[in-house]
């Protein structure tokens, strides 16, 4: 079957815009993670679904940073205003359950830039 | 909080030589150990995992043992080739942390012929 998808794969975006990043998982994989990779910081967790819920926001940076799951599938995440250090590649994980044996299955990023 | 200190690269090896980037771990729970590995231009793959402590993981050549006493997962291959170049990442994951994967700093792999 498919993997993760995620789109659009580039975004280039000026100061103070609004930007929506979307995540398709694996089908019928309930667990969702966001990720973001930058240079100065390696690969840091946002937050995490369980189904259509998020009981794990506590990787968002600011309040500028939201995520919504809808279906228990496609996840949006949106960053309000943004500014140059939301620069980075955004990566979106699915898992089959929620297990610590299980594997999070990477799509292939979206890299955002800031202007 | 859980934690991963990796070695840091680069590391550049020719061709057939034996290959450890080092990996220890700080997490209050028990959690599972990953090696996920990144080739240029492609996306986070898993390369291999252990969950519990004394597990083997391996997967085209690479090992890693979970060692609880000295809280370490360190990759091992015998006799890299030009293909194993990329960028390896050292992760854990635990219960109390949602399953959340925690990143060590990655290692850039060059294997030269």
């Amino acid at each position: 079957g498919a993997g993760v998808s995620q789109s659009p794969s580039n975004k280039v975006t000026e100061k103070g815009k609004d930007v929506e990043l979307r995540c398709d998982p694996i089908s019928g994989h309930t667990a969702l993670y966001w990720y973001r990779q930058s240079l100065g910081q390696g690969l840091e967790f946002l937050i995490y679904f369980q189904g259509n819920s998020a009981p794990d926001k506590s990787g968002l940076p600011s309040d500028r940073f939201s995520a919504e799951r809808t279906g228990g599938s496609v996840s949006t995440l949106t960053i309000q205003r943004t500014q140059q250090e939301d620069s980075a590649v955004y990566l979106c994980a699915s898992s089959r359950a929620r297990s610590g044996t299980d594997t999070q299955y990477f799509g292939p990023g979206t890299r955002l830039t800031v202007l | 909080g859980n934690s991963v200190t990796q070695m840091e690269g680069p590391v550049t090896l020719s061709e057939e030589a034996f290959l450890t980037i080092n990996c220890t771990y700080t997490a209050t729970g028990y959690p599972s150990l990953f090696w996920y590995v990144q080739y240029p231009g492609e996306g986070l793959q898993l390369l291999l995992k252990a969950t519990k402590a004394d597990d083997k993981g391996s997967n085209k050549g690479f090992e890693a043992t979970y060692r609880k006493e000295t809280t370490s997962f360190h990759l091992e291959k015998g006799s890299v080739q030009v293909s194993d170049s990329a960028v390896y990442f050292c992760a854990l994951s635990d219960r109390g942390s949602n399953y959340k994967l925690t990143f060590g700093k990655g290692t850039l792999l060059t294997v030269n012929p």
